[in-house]
């Protein structure tokens, strides 16, 4: 069974760090390029990163780049998302997401809930 | 950035009734390698998103046949065929054809 569990999530004041885990199971990890799409409370969906099977290829929103970093371990099969510089706006359910087949996402963890307030 | 635009924004449905959603992409959704990256979710409350349909009409496994997608370059439609209480929730398009990947606004589906 395939599954995707989210941790990391919490209380951060603005301009502090988070790094957000991903553990999945069920599936070859390294085999699948991975996403950690957000949802502001009562908004819509937005992809924020992105990373290829093999670690060697990321992507980022314009409203992430240079302050969130994806990466992974695929010898322990988990995703991360190191957030810094965290705004106001960055508050949200941070979810994580399996790339299949390409140009979408089939399999989503259940999300972590980061929240920037001071 | 795709810009993608669902309407309407609201759709109340009868049970057993058919709905139906429109989702437009701000530009051609076709990929180098011919294929369209069309996927519609289904977000029911408290829920994680859920995967109906990708590359325009290619249902997910386990999704209910009463689901159906079409479309093409820059106009895709979401048809429930007739709709069941458990379709509450909220539906969302997304291309995944050029980074980074948008969702449109989403459609809630609310029961008259």
């Amino acid at each position: 069974e395939v599954q995707l569990v989210e941790s990391g999530g919490g209380l951060v004041q603005p301009g502090g760090s988070l790094r957000l885990s991903c553990a999945v199971s069920g599936f070859t990890f390294s085999s699948y390029d991975m996403h950690w799409v957000r949802q502001a409370p009562g908004k819509g969906l937005e992809c924020v990163s992105a990373i290829s099977g093999d670690g060697g290829s990321t992507y980022y929103a314009d409203s992430v780049k240079g302050r969130f970093t994806i990466s992974r371990d695929n010898s322990k099969n988990t995703l991360y998302l190191q957030m810094g510089s965290l705004r106001v706006e960055d508050m949200a359910v941070y979810y994580c997401a399996r790339e299949f087949p390409p140009g979408g996402c089939d399999y989503w963890g259940q999300g972590t809930l980061v929240t920037v307030s001071s | 950035d795709v810009v993608m635009t669902q309407s309407p924004l609201s759709l109340p449905v009868t049970l057993g009734q058919p709905a139906s959603i429109s989702c437009r992409s701000s530009q051609s959704l076709v990929y180098s390698d011919g294929n369209i990256y069309l996927n519609w979710f289904q977000q029911r409350p408290g829920q994680s998103p859920r995967r109906l349909i990708y590359k325009v009409s290619n249902r997910d496994s386990g999704v209910p046949d009463r689901f159906s997608g079409s479309g093409s370059g820059t106009d895709f439609t979401l048809k429930i065929n007739r709709v069941e209480a458990e379709d509450v929730g909220v539906y969302y398009c997304m291309q995944g054809t050029l980074w980074p990947w948008t969702f449109g606004q989403g459609t809630k589906v609310e029961i008259k």
